[in-house]
């Protein structure tokens, strides 16, 4: 099966920093994309979708860009309780969804 | 309350015995998931099921079996076969398993193999 790949850091930044993830696939097939929040010997929770158009929630940005097969996940303003690890996945069709290895994020005081 | 659960939370084994994971969900979801995760690594899929009654083998299946008897329960069997069986195992669920619905994850269950 085909790749989703993430750079595993970790990413260390100060508390109020802006912070961007990128993640590649490359299974050009792929339609769906999703960002998945996992703390710390916790089950991985959905974070957001990702939509062609891009999409924002609060803080969060997602951005997908299908020529380049690469979706990014943006942190604003970030908090001591964002600091975790990020998972991008792709999925599509009859595929099975697929998960990077994820991007550890940690927000020091 | 809908979701997902899964027990027991932590799990303890001798080498060579085998011993079976429950997943169970009452989100009516069709398509049901066993992952494997090792430290700092991915998700590594174990096997899926798309409807009752049938199931499919993932990346990583040697060593493990399954069974979908029922829409609500996706029990995983980690035999003696399993090379190197500890690790934290999530089960998970979806409505479809069209591969473009998310994903719900239970809170996991880590097995030791002593």
């Amino acid at each position: 099966r085909k790749e989703v790949e993430q750079d595993p850091g970790p990413f260390n930044v100060p508390e109020g920093a802006t912070v961007a993830f990128n993640c590649t696939y490359s299974n050009s097939a792929s339609q769906s994309f999703f960002w998945y929040r996992q703390d710390c010997r916790k089950e991985p929770k959905l974070l957001m979708s990702v939509y062609s158009s891009g999409n924002e929630d609060g803080r969060f940005t997602a951005q997908l860009n299908r020529a380049s097969q690469y979706i990014s996940l943006l942190i604003r303003d970030s908090k001591l309780s964002d600091s975790a690890t990020y998972l991008c996945v792709a999925a599509g069709g009859s595929y099975i969804p697929t998960f990077g290895r994820g991007t550890s994020l940690i927000v020091h005081p | 309350d809908g979701g997902i659960t899964q027990s027991p939370k932590y799990l303890f084994r001798k080498e060579g015995q085998n011993v079976t994971l429950s997943c169970e969900q009452n989100l009516n979801h069709d398509a049901m998931y066993w992952y494997r995760q090792d430290p700092g690594q991915g998700l590594r899929l174990i096997y899926y099921s798309q409807i009752v009654n049938d199931f499919q083998k993932g990346d990583i299946a040697e060593g493990y079996s399954v069974s979908r008897e029922k829409k609500e329960s996706f029990p995983l069997t980690v035999t003696s076969a399993q090379k190197n069986p500890t690790a934290f195992y999530l089960c998970a669920s979806s409505i479809g398993g069209r591969g473009r619905d998310t994903q719900y994850f239970g809170p996991g269950t880590r097995l030791t193999v002593l």
